[in-house]
């Protein structure tokens, strides 16, 4: 079945530095992925919306300079969390629709944990 | 305000002793009732979509069902293989990723 791998599965950085994740669609092409993020005990949360070939779109509430997309093939998507601070550390993860339909089955990444000490 | 708050937040059963998770939803213009497996770490594995008051879905142990105010996942004679994270979410607006989660119902089932 589809797959969308996720890169890496945790990560630590130094606060102020940035660190990229990357997700991938193994066997089928997608246009589009979201990214979320998941705080310890809170509902996962939609941060932006990432187009092949075009500028991502992001929620109320999220910096799109600090979180930068970039969807430049149509099984690559990555965000690059800039000047990363404690606040940052989080679960991310991506999902990526099999089709277009609007209740299409999505796939998600294993997530990325990312630690800012 | 759109919310989906899932009952309980933990749940602790015998093999074998089925039971039943609670996700309320308050979602403006619901297309669609979700349901995904977590396992620690991972990120959720898709269940069953609902779109429907009334519709009910199975697999394996698990059936889900629907109504306009709230799903049930229901789970016959668990066994710990079934232990994980049940999170339910309403698809809401135009993109496909427009979902509002719960923070879920972490399930453990005992041998």
């Amino acid at each position: 079945g589809a797959v969308v791998s996720q890169h890496p599965s945790w990560v630590i950085c130094k606060s102020g530095t940035s660190v990229k994740i990357e997700c991938r669609s193994l066997d089928f092409q997608a246009t589009t992925m979201f990214w979320y993020r998941q705080f310890p005990k809170q509902s996962l949360m939609l941060m932006a919306t990432s187009n092949e070939g075009s500028k991502a779109t992001y929620e109320q509430g999220v910096e799109k300079d600090k979180f930068l997309i970039n969807h430049a093939s149509l099984t690559l998507s990555t965000l690059t969390v800039t000047s990363a601070h404690p606040e940052d550390s989080s679960f991310y993860i991506c999902s990526a629709p099999r089709g277009p339909g609007m209740n299409t089955e999505a796939f998600f990444g294993q997530g990325t944990r990312l630690t800012v000490v | 305000e759109d919310q989906v708050t899932q009952s309980p937040e933990a749940l602790r059963l015998q093999e074998g002793e089925s039971s039943s998770l609670n996700c309320s939803y308050t979602v403006s213009g619901l297309r669609g009732l979700f349901w995904y497996r977590q396992d620690p770490g991972k990120g959720p594995e898709f269940l069953f979509t609902l779109y429907s008051a009334g519709e009910e879905k199975e697999k394996e142990r698990l059936k889900a069902t629907l109504t306009k105010k709230e799903s049930f996942l229901h789970i016959t004679a668990p066994k710990p293989e079934d232990s994980a994270t049940y999170l339910c979410a309403g698809g809401y607006g135009g993109s496909q990723g427009n979902l509002i989660f719960g923070k879920g119902t972490k399930l453990s089932v005992k041998p």
